[in-house]
């Protein structure tokens, strides 16, 4: 069974600051993992996926398949960060579907 | 293009009604998934589909709701008989299909059952 874990309800930090959310997975097959983020109002919009490699508006997150874990990072967060940030994971092998955790509620304070 | 576009955005029944979620794709996706947010929860997957087949429907509550996605026109979440605990955000996504493809999400139907 897939099961994501965001141990995480609400980080607060300062702008400036570094920020980390973290993220675990349960999964016995090749997984691909993603972050989304939801803005106040707006739809849910994905973030980065773990194929890509890539930075997103400062954000990285690496897969580390022996701890099971796919966190977010940010070294300065900014306040437009705050938001609503939802790790999911899917396979082909599960049609696609996404299995997410249950969010962090990042808060940016100036 | 306008993006999966969901209505209506809020939808109020009294216990005992019927509430049906209309869902529209974006243009060139064939694959729509529906998900529910209760409160205080994360989304959890209820249905996958393709025009005019189910392909998983493995998170559906095994009575009242159902879903399809016909041929034309947008996909159905229906819910039968409400009860106060499908209170919920209701959000569609759709993709191109299979394969690790980008699932673009609706702005999401807000049910509340009074």
């Amino acid at each position: 069974a897939q099961r994501v874990t965001q141990p995480e309800k609400l980080l607060s930090v300062f702008k400036g600051a570094p920020v980390e959310l973290k993220c675990n997975y349960s999964y016995s097959g090749s997984p691909e993992l993603f972050w989304y983020v939801q803005y106040s109002r707006q739809r849910l919009q994905l973030l980065l996926r773990h194929i890509s490699r890539e930075s997103i508006k400062g954000f990285t997150a690496d897969l580390n398949k022996g701890e099971t874990s796919f966190h977010l990072k940010k070294p300065f967060a900014q306040e437009e960060d705050s938001a609503m940030y939802y790790c999911a994971l899917t396979s082909a092998a599960a049609g696609n579907k996404l299995t997410f955790g249950g969010g962090t509620r990042v808060l940016v304070k100036p | 293009n306008a993006g999966v576009m969901q209505n209506p955005r809020h939808l109020v029944r009294r216990r005992g009604q019927e509430a049906r979620l209309r869902c529209s794709p974006m243009k060139g996706h064939s694959h729509v998934y529906w998900y529910r947010q209760l409160p205080e929860e994360g989304l959890k997957f209820m249905v996958y589909l393709q025009k005019e087949n189910i392909i998983d429907e493995s998170g559906m509550p095994k009575e009242r709701f159902s879903a399809e996605f016909p041929k034309e026109g947008p996909s159905i979440l229906r819910i039968q008989q409400v009860v106060r605990g499908d209170s919920a955000a209701y959000f569609c996504a759709s993709s191109h299909g299979q394969g690790a493809t980008e699932a673009f999400f609706g702005q999401g139907t807000r049910l509340t059952v009074v």
